[in-house]
């Protein structure tokens, strides 16, 4: 198994553009999350999915679009990038969508780094 | 809602010393426990939990903590620390949501081991 995958590993915008950040898992798992972390300020919940085609908000949901078409799948899209969204992005997947007591699986991260 | 707290962000140590990092948390329901670490330039690794039962858990590179529930606590300590220990440790909390579980993160504490 590969795990979770994210792609890219680094990224440099502008201020205004848009992009997908990619996530992708092999185990099957359910449920699945996008966290940014910031010096200082651990990591943060964007927005998370319990199955394909339900999506909900986390705590700093704002500039960020995610959608789930797929078990495997969780992008993450940045509508118009701003300087305050630079940080490393960390994608996670979880075996049982209401297990609160299971692990959840870290991808590698993406550094993003908006300009 | 819950929070965690760290109240150290960074923690030095010379090798083979013993090391205690400090986790408090608040949350009005039930909780489950996780500490993470992340290795440099890597994603976060689960590096134990406790879920229920005994209060002190263990992990297999020799760290264990232990569920305090009246000082709502979950320290985590090695009796002695190696210097492929150097790497960032984050304390975090899960709670049912009912739809889904969350984790929230504390702010991580950076633990330098140095000869």
């Amino acid at each position: 198994n590969a795990g979770v995958t994210q792609t890219p590993k680094f990224q440099v915008l502008k201020t205004g553009q848009s992009m997908t950040l990619q996530c992708a898992q092999d185990m099957n798992h359910e449920y699945m999350s996008w966290y940014r972390q910031d010096p200082g300020m651990g990591l943060r919940l964007i927005h998370y999915s319990v199955g394909a085609g339900i999506t909900d908000q986390g705590e700093v949901p704002n500039g960020y679009n995610v959608s789930r078409s797929t078990t495997e799948d969780f992008p993450l899209r940045l509508l118009s990038a701003a300087p305050s969204q630079t940080s490393v992005y960390f994608c996670a997947s979880k075996g049982t969508s209401g297990g609160y007591g299971y692990e959840q699986y870290f991808g590698p991260g993406t550094r993003l780094t908006v300009t | 809602a819950q929070s965690v707290t760290q109240l150290d962000s960074q923690v030095p140590v010379f090798e083979e010393a013993p090391v205690e990092l400090r986790c408090n948390y608040s949350s009005s329901v039930s909780v489950y426990l996780f500490w993470y670490v992340q290795y440099p330039n890597q994603g976060l690794q689960l590096l134990l939990k406790y879920l229920s039962g005994s209060t002190l858990v263990e992990s297999i590179n020799g760290f264990e903590a232990e569920f305090n529930k009246s000082q709502t606590s979950f320290h985590l300590r090695k009796p002695s620390v190696h210097i492929s220990d150097t790497a960032e440790y984050f304390c975090a909390v899960s709670v049912n949501t009912g739809t889904a579980s969350k984790l929230t993160f504390g702010t991580g504490t950076r633990l330098q081991v140095t000869l």
